[in-house]
């Protein structure tokens, strides 16, 4: 079993809509990542957290806004989504930004 | 950013044959993960690998960090039908860097 954990695991909401995505674990890894990813592609990174602070953004466009509030919670604010944001959204984790990478179970997320 | 390349792109094999998969890259790697992604699940790391030569077995999965430290081999032997999946590779060069994945190699198995 995955022992980083993703709320909500599916999400359906219009363009205009304000929703957010959660994603905790408790194996005092000081590294959080989201990733996106499309139907049988693999996953591309969007954001990394370092000792809650964010260390990489891949160029990700305003409407996705991540938040680390501490060492164990990650979220991913969305706001103003377009359809072509339906994806896979993916959370992982590791310790120091090295090793192994363990990744949640994901949030569909469905954009109409 | 950097591109690993696996192959082969999809496998058909029949129950109790053996898979092997590669993943390839045109820099040097310190660090190889091997995953498997059922449909709609996330990917479920099977095996990490951090020397160049390292030879790391997971029941019947073994994986083996190349000597270049540019690739990475993956094996399934005496294949089981939930070994269906698509499987990834990912290499992190450095610590604090980002891990870049493989483009997937998925695996039907036929009972």
């Amino acid at each position: 079993d995955t022992e980083v954990t993703q709320t909500p695991k599916h999400l359906v909401m219009g363009m205009t809509n304000k929703k957010s995505l959660k994603c905790e674990q408790h194996m005092g890894h000081r590294a959080m990542y989201w990733y996106k990813q499309k139907a049988k592609k693999p996953p591309e990174l969007m954001f990394v957290y370092s000792y809650e602070k964010l260390s990489i953004n891949e160029s990700v466009p305003s409407r996705f806004s991540p938040e680390c509030p501490n060492s164990s919670l990650l979220n991913l604010h969305l706001h103003a989504l377009q359809p072509e944001d339906s994806a896979l959204y993916l959370c992982a984790s590791s310790q120091d930004q090295q090793g192994e990478l363990f990744f949640g179970e994901g949030s569909r997320l469905t954009v109409l | 950013g950097q591109q690993l390349n696996q192959s082969p792109q999809s496998m058909f094999i029949q129950e109790g044959e053996d898979v092997s998969m590669n993943c390839t890259s045109s820099s040097i790697f310190n660090t190889w993960l091997w995953y498997k992604q059922d449909p709609g699940e996330g990917p479920v790391l099977l095996i990490a690998l951090y020397k160049a030569g390292e030879l790391t077995s997971n029941g019947r999965l073994t994986a083996q960090f190349g000597i270049t430290r540019k690739d990475s081999f993956l094996n399934i032997s005496a294949s089981i039908p939930s070994d269906v999946g698509i499987y990834f590779c990912a290499g992190q060069q450095n610590t604090g860097n980002q891990f870049y994945f493989g483009t997937g190699t998925s695996l039907t198995v036929i009972p």
